[in-house]
């Protein structure tokens, strides 16, 4: 079965510093997207970046890129120059080839400090 | 442009009421999907629907029910609201065409509580 794991339930890091936030998955399809959302205070569930099991290159989307190794099953996010805007819960997410639904891991709580 | 909205933002019903949490997207997206967040927790599908007239069970779909009469709008209805089902809600739409499907996009959610 898919599973979506996500072992940071907290990460802290100082403004204008890197952060990495890790995400491993399990699935048995060859064809699979991969998917990273913020979710601020307010509650809304904002979209970042994609990486589809296909795709040759890392995503990148701005500040956000996607350090994606297959061979690991692991789609960490990297968000670089971070920012007190940055704080908030990411969610890495998967979905399965020939289906449409998203598989969600239990989040990071991401806090950014001066 | 809207994307996806959601009526009401904030609920509380007590044990037993039915109440149906609204969404609506102007995107012309075909697919459409509810989730539900517990406190701490990533979300879990309820139902989804790859078009008017088609909806199917997600991972979570027990107590409630859906429908899809429109393109845009995709109603979920709790018919008798429990504890458990205290939670917050979210819509989400995405295309879904040839070249496979487009990323979801989230309305802002529905909290509510039931008591």
């Amino acid at each position: 079965a898919q599973k979506i794991t996500q072992t940071q339930p907290g990460m802290f890091v100082q403004e204008k510093e890197a952060v990495t936030l890790d995400c491993t998955y399990d699935t048995s399809d060859p064809s699979y997207g991969l998917f990273w959302y913020k979710q601020p205070s307010s509650g809304e569930m904002i979209f970042l970046i994609y990486q589809g099991s296909y795709d040759q290159q890392n995503a990148t989307e701005g500040r956000y890129s996607l350090n994606f190794q297959k061979a690991r099953k692991s789609a960490n996010l990297v968000i670089s120059a971070s920012q007190l805007g940055d704080s908030a819960m990411y969610f890495c997410a998967m979905r399965e080839g020939g289906t449409d639904k998203l598989i969600f891991g239990t989040g990071t709580r991401l806090q950014v400090f001066p | 442009n809207a994307g996806v909205t959601q009526t009401p933002k904030f609920r509380i019903l007590k044990i037993g009421q039915s109440m149906t949490l609204q969404c609506t997207q102007d995107m012309n997206h075909n697919y459409m999907y509810w989730y539900r967040q517990d406190p701490g927790m990533g979300l879990k599908l309820i139902y989804y629907s790859v078009g008017a007239g088609i909806t199917d069970k997600g991972e979570v779909p027990n107590g409630y029910n859906v429908s899809r009469s429109t393109t845009e709008d995709f109603p979920l209805r709790l018919e008798l609201a429990a504890p458990s089902q205290t939670s917050v809600y979210f819509c989400a739409s995405s295309y879904s065409g040839a070249r496979g499907t487009d990323t979801q996009y989230f309305g802002p959610g529905t909290r509510l509580t039931v008591l």
